[in-house]
């Protein structure tokens, strides 16, 4: 069973508007949030985490936000640029997973178009 | 920055043979981490360490194995290598305590003939 899900395998946006990711998880024993920028050839970048008592993390263009009862993060984008064309990675942990591995969702490819 | 290093980062080499993985990390962290990704699908933990002379295994069953002689060092072996251990592994390390981010190293991409 998936407990970490990206259900759009690709996104598309214009240059200087807003790129908005999803992901939704399914065990609440998640309490650590994290995003992964992730180019071809190499290993993910960490980008930005939230922990679950809070709903909002922000830092530069990059904002996660957070609905616990939802089950559900985002990362928002804004202003879009070329050079965020990559691959997005969502990746969760808790208290009982194993030395705090994270679990990952399929990713989602961005595409910003000039 | 993130300062892990993986060699080799690509590798073709015959069924039999016995590979090591290499992960080298200079950012002093205590735990790190062996995850294997095959293409479009999701990173799978297969092994992890706490510190030296720690090791267990994740939960992708993985016929490899890793050793923890030095802090920075944590890597990977095949005894020998079939076509069904072809993916990529990626290490990576973070600090100890909780909601520590985890850095990456850039991968292994092995194939196996």
């Amino acid at each position: 069973d998936q407990q970490v899900k990206q259900n759009s395998p690709s996104l598309s946006v214009q240059e200087g508007r807003i790129s908005i990711l999803n992901c939704d998880y399914t065990n609440s024993m998640f309490d650590y949030f994290l995003w992964y920028k992730k180019y071809p050839a190499e290993g993910p970048t960490f980008l930005i985490s939230i922990s679950s008592i809070k709903d909002k993390n922000e830092d530069g263009r990059f904002t996660v936000f957070l609905n616990k009862s939802a089950k559900h993060l985002s990362l928002h984008i804004v202003p879009s640029q070329p050079g965020d064309s990559a691959v997005y990675f969502c990746a969760a942990s808790g208290v009982y997973n194993q030395g705090g591995k994270l679990i990952f969702g399929q990713g989602t490819e961005l595409s910003v178009k000039p | 920055e993130a300062d892990i290093y993986q060699t080799p980062r690509y590798l073709v080499i015959g069924t039999g043979k016995k590979i090591t993985l290499e992960c080298s990390q200079t950012m002093g962290h205590d735990k790190m981490y062996w995850y294997q990704q095959d293409p479009g699908m999701e990173l799978h933990l297969i092994h992890y360490s706490y510190g030296v002379n720690s090791t267990e295994k994740g939960d992708l069953s993985s016929e490899s194995t890793v050793s923890r002689i030095r802090t920075e060092h944590f890597p990977l072996t095949l005894e020998s290598a079939r076509p069904s251990h072809t993916s990529q592994y990626l290490c990576a390390s973070s600090h100890r305590g909780r909601n520590q981010p985890q850095h990456f190293g850039d991968g292994t991409r092995l194939s196996i003939l």
